[in-house]
């Protein structure tokens, strides 16, 4: 079956770096997203992607947030200066139609940011 | 914004126990899924169910979406059922790609 793949499993960073979470969507998938979810808390959307421009963003997604597809398969999360209440575990998912049709969302394994 | 309320919060049951989870959302909505967070932390689909009744092996949810709440039934609880069960919508908004609003969860214990 075919799955979201989200790399590294786990990210350990320097406050004030610079880190990029990457992520390869259902590979017929034409829309993405990015979600958080900080240790003991829910899951909070971030920002979702389409047709390579962001579609719609929460205000948890500030100017320290990008997302970028490079090529025809990954997807990522750039966070340019960390703080440490960026620590959290990042997942990314995936979905073949938008909010019109029906939009399920597939999540990968996700990737824990831990920023010291 | 949309609510979503998940009740109760948390759940112990012995195994072979019998579970039912809801879910409350404050406007209608376009999508809700279930999703089971495993000890890993990973989310695992359980069901698209926007409305109806869908049945799965031992799960099974209903949505009753004209009276916003949704269900999900565990028959015959096994140990590896434990963790975090999240319902999360998608609140329609006439296009786009939408993100998923989600519930603080049910923690669900399972003891032998």
């Amino acid at each position: 079956e075919p799955e979201v793949t989200q790399t590294p499993s786990h990210q350990v960073t320097q406050m004030g770096q610079e880190v990029i979470l990457r992520c390869v969507p259902i590979s017929n998938h034409l829309y993405f997203y990015w979600y958080r979810q900080i240790l003991g808390q829910k899951v909070e959307f971030l920002v979702s992607f389409y047709n390579n421009e962001i579609s719609e963003k929460s205000e948890i997604f500030d100017d320290q947030f990008s997302v970028e597809r490079p090529d025809g398969s990954n997807f990522t999360l750039k966070i340019r200066s960390t703080k440490l209440e960026d620590s959290a575990m990042y997942f990314c998912a995936s979905s073949e139609f938008g909010t019109l049709a029906k939009n399920i969302q597939y999540f990968g394994a996700g990737t824990r940011l831990s920023v010291l | 914004g949309i609510q979503v309320e998940q009740s109760p919060p948390d759940l112990i049951l012995q195994e072979g126990a019998n579970s039912t989870l809801r879910c409350n959302f404050s406007d209608s909505v376009n999508n809700l899924q279930w999703f089971h967070q495993n000890p890993w932390g990973q989310l695992i689909n359980l069901f698209y169910i926007p409305s109806g009744t869908k049945q799965n092996g031992r799960l099974s949810a209903t949505t009753v979406a004209t009276e916003r709440y949704s269900l999900l039934y565990i028959s015959s609880s096994q140990t590896t059922d434990s963790g975090v069960y999240f319902c999360a919508v998608e609140l329609y908004s006439g296009g786009g790609a939408d993100g998923l609003t989600f519930g603080k969860g049910t923690h669900l214990i399972i003891q032998p």
